[in-house]
């Protein structure tokens, strides 16, 4: 039972548009979400998080927006650039749990110029 | 400069041989984790590991083991038992405690059995 779904595997976007990237959970328990950034052949980088005593979370272009009654996040990056194309992967974390992170599926965005 | 190092980057075996994957870190993390990553899927956690000298079961740890024997190290074999090996394996570290840090990833090992 996947308990955090990244519905789309792929999203394409023009370059200097906006990216929206969106994960669901089904797990209540999750109160910190986070988005890891993969290009192909290297291991994810860290991009942003948020607690769940926020609902929105702003690091340059990239925003995260929580919405707890919904068990719904998104990610997005304005303007969007080429170098933004990789794997987007949706994580979750309990901080009653050992700290382990569940990871969704993953979303391949790519920029075109 | 501190950070994951795994290595070998690529890694061919033959069916009914183990094989160990090796995860070193120089950032002092408690915390050390090993996920597998299949086309379509996202990241499987196989073990982890909160402390030296102790490890727990992830969600497919069959057919894998480790050991915890330093701080820095960490590494994976992948057994004989194991049904279907090939895949993208990434180990990763954490701050343990309540800093939600997020995860740093190694670069990943591609295993393929031939």
């Amino acid at each position: 039972d996947q308990q955090v779904k990244q519905n789309s595997p792929s999203l394409s976007v023009q370059e200097g548009r906006i990216s929206i990237l969106n994960c669901d959970y089904t797990n209540s328990m999750f109160d910190y979400f986070l988005w890891y950034k993969k290009y192909p052949a290297e291991g994810p980088t860290f991009l942003i998080s948020i607690s769940s005593i926020k609902d929105k979370n702003e690091d340059g272009r990239f925003t995260v927006f929580l919405n707890k009654s919904a068990k719904h996040l998104s990610l997005h990056i304005v303007p969007s650039q080429p170098g933004d194309s990789a794997v987007y992967f949706c994580a979750a974390a309990s901080s009653g749990s050992a700290r382990q992170l569940t990871f969704g599926s993953g979303t391949q965005l790519t920029v075109l110029p | 400069d501190g950070g994951i190092t795994q290595s070998p980057k690529y890694l061919f075996r033959k069916e009914g041989q183990n094989v160990t994957l090796s995860c070193e870190q120089n950032l002092n993390h408690d915390a050390m984790y090993w996920y597998r990553q299949d086309p379509g899927q996202g990241l499987r956690l196989i073990y982890y590991s909160q402390i030296v000298n102790d490890f727990q079961k992830g969600d497919i740890a069959e057919g894998y083991s480790v050991s915890r024997e330093k701080k820095e190290s960490f590494p994976l074999t992948v057994t004989s038992a194991q049904k279907n090996p090939t895949a993208f394996y990434l180990c990763a570290s954490s701050v343990s405690g309540q800093d939600y840090a997020g995860y740093t990833f190694g670069s990943g090992t591609r295993l393929t059995v031939v």
